[in-house]
């Protein structure tokens, strides 16, 4: 049973470009939360999706950041004409039902602006 | 709004040593809680965690957690630690009927032979 699987593990950007993150879930999940880790710093909510539903995105940035989760397919977190303090580690964590079970983390994509 | 303190952000430790790592929350509100390990180059794997009854937790590779009310605290504790628990450890906080974890900063245990 595979766990939460993220691409690219590791992902350069020119400063401008697009960023696009892919997490899938674990099986039998629908529920998708993605977290950004700043150098030497904890995990920062960024927002929490079900299939089609975007619940919670109280940690998004106002701009240039969107997320989404479609019917079919991977859950992508989408960075827009990304700068260099969008560099990070980006975790995506799923769970089997909201409230408080557990999250199951993937092992992130570590973002590079350069 | 919660917040969590880990205020050691490094902990060198001896190998068979014993380790407490420490953590503490602010909320207004009863929350869950859990402590979070992550290797290098890895994602979070759930250590335990506590959402009510006994305030003594067990969770995996010999770890332990005691959870004080009114400290606010929820202090991880290993008895004699191996180099393998080398690594970085995440306190976090929930509260009921939320959906999002709230972590501290982390605390980097390395264990020396």
């Amino acid at each position: 049973n595979a766990g939460v699987m993220q691409n690219p593990r590791h992902l350069v950007r020119r400063r401008g470009q697009e960023a696009r993150l892919r997490c899938s879930p674990m099986k039998g999940h629908s529920h998708v939360y993605w977290y950004r880790q700043l150098p030497e710093e904890g995990l920062k909510f960024m927002v929490y999706l079900q299939k089609e539903n975007i619940i919670d995105e109280s940690g998004m940035p106002k701009e240039r950041f969107s997320a989404e989760f479609p019917k079919e397919g991977p859950s992508i977190l989408r960075i827009q004409q990304v700068v260099r303090g969008d560099s990070a580690a980006y975790f995506c964590a799923s769970s089997h039902a909201r409230t408080n079970n557990e999250q199951f983390f993937g092992p992130g994509t570590r973002l590079t602006v350069l | 709004a919660q917040s969590v303190t880990q205020l050691d952000s490094q902990v060198p430790v001896f190998e068979e040593a014993p380790v407490e790592l420490r953590c503490n929350y602010s909320s207004s509100v009863s929350v869950y809680l859990f402590w979070y390990v992550q290797y290098p180059n890895q994602g979070l794997q759930l250590l335990l965690k506590y959402l009510s009854g006994s305030t003594l937790v067990k969770g995996i590779n010999g770890f332990e957690a005691e959870f004080n009310k009114s400290q606010t605290s929820f202090h991880l504790r290993k008895p004699s630690v191996h180099i393998s628990d080398t690594a970085e450890y995440f306190c976090a906080v929930s509260p009921p009927g939320a959906d999002k974890l709230i972590f501290g900063t982390g605390t980097r245990l390395q264990v020396f032979p």
